[in-house]
């Protein structure tokens, strides 16, 4: 089974701070991708990324940064954090070399910025 | 118009009915369509996907795609209170093999 881990569960940071949100999956998947999710606005794309070390901006990219340094390993980065960017954030990683891989998701972070 | 629409409900059903939920998109391209269900703080995990025009059954699932009219939709048959969740419909986009697209979901409420 693929297993997409997400380093915490919660997450409660102050305006301004630098976050940084972790994912690892284990399943050699190539392309992975953040996603935030609020009521009413369903998943929304920030970032993915197809390749080590290459990432492409989605729908909603801006206050956002991403590193993937390797295969396995993909950040989220907030730069200055916002009380609009309290939310919940899911990572997910795919297969690249079939259009019906189906995307697998981490347990999700839910960050508070107050 | 957004790419990917559904009603966010609730659809509410009574227990051993069948529930039918439904997803438009707008990408005539589109050619991956999935379904998701997430329970309530928990994150969505993929119940069907179709690839072609018509139907797809899986237990008490069906997945029905219509290209031409470019909706596609989710029957669950014998419905659970423990299908009680919100469905997500996500569509694979044409100009990338990577994105997928979710609709903002449709809330289930199985009536015991």
């Amino acid at each position: 089974d693929v297993k997409v881990t997400q380093s915490s569960r919660y997450l409660v940071k102050r305006t301004g701070e630098k976050v940084f949100l972790e994912c690892v999956q284990d399943m050699d998947h190539e392309n992975m991708f953040w996603y935030r999710q609020d009521p009413g606005l369903g998943l929304r794309l920030i970032y993915f990324s197809y390749d080590v070390k290459m990432k492409e901006k989605g729908d909603i990219p801006e206050g956002y940064s991403v590193s993937r340094e390797k295969k396995e390993r993909f950040s989220l980065i907030l730069e200055s954090a916002s009380t609009n960017q309290t939310s919940m954030y899911l990572c997910a990683s795919r297969r690249r070399d079939r259009v019906n891989s189906p995307l697998h998701f981490g347990n999700g972070t839910r960050l508070t910025v107050t | 118009q957004k790419e990917v629409e559904q009603n966010s409900g609730p659809l509410s059903v009574p227990e051993g009915a069948i529930a039918s939920l439904n997803c438009t998109y707008s990408d005539r391209g589109s050619q991956s369509f999935f379904w998701y269900r997430q329970y309530s703080g928990k994150s969505p995990e993929l119940i069907m996907f179709i690839y072609s025009n018509g139907d797809k059954e899986d237990g008490r699932f069906t997945a029905q795609l219509n290209k031409a009219s470019q909706y596609v939709s989710l029957l669950i048959r014998d419905s659970q209170p423990s299908d009680s969740a919100t469905y997500l419909c996500a569509v694979n986009r044409e100009d990338s093999s990577y994105k997928l697209i979710f609709g903002s979901g449709t809330r289930l409420l199985v009536r015991p």
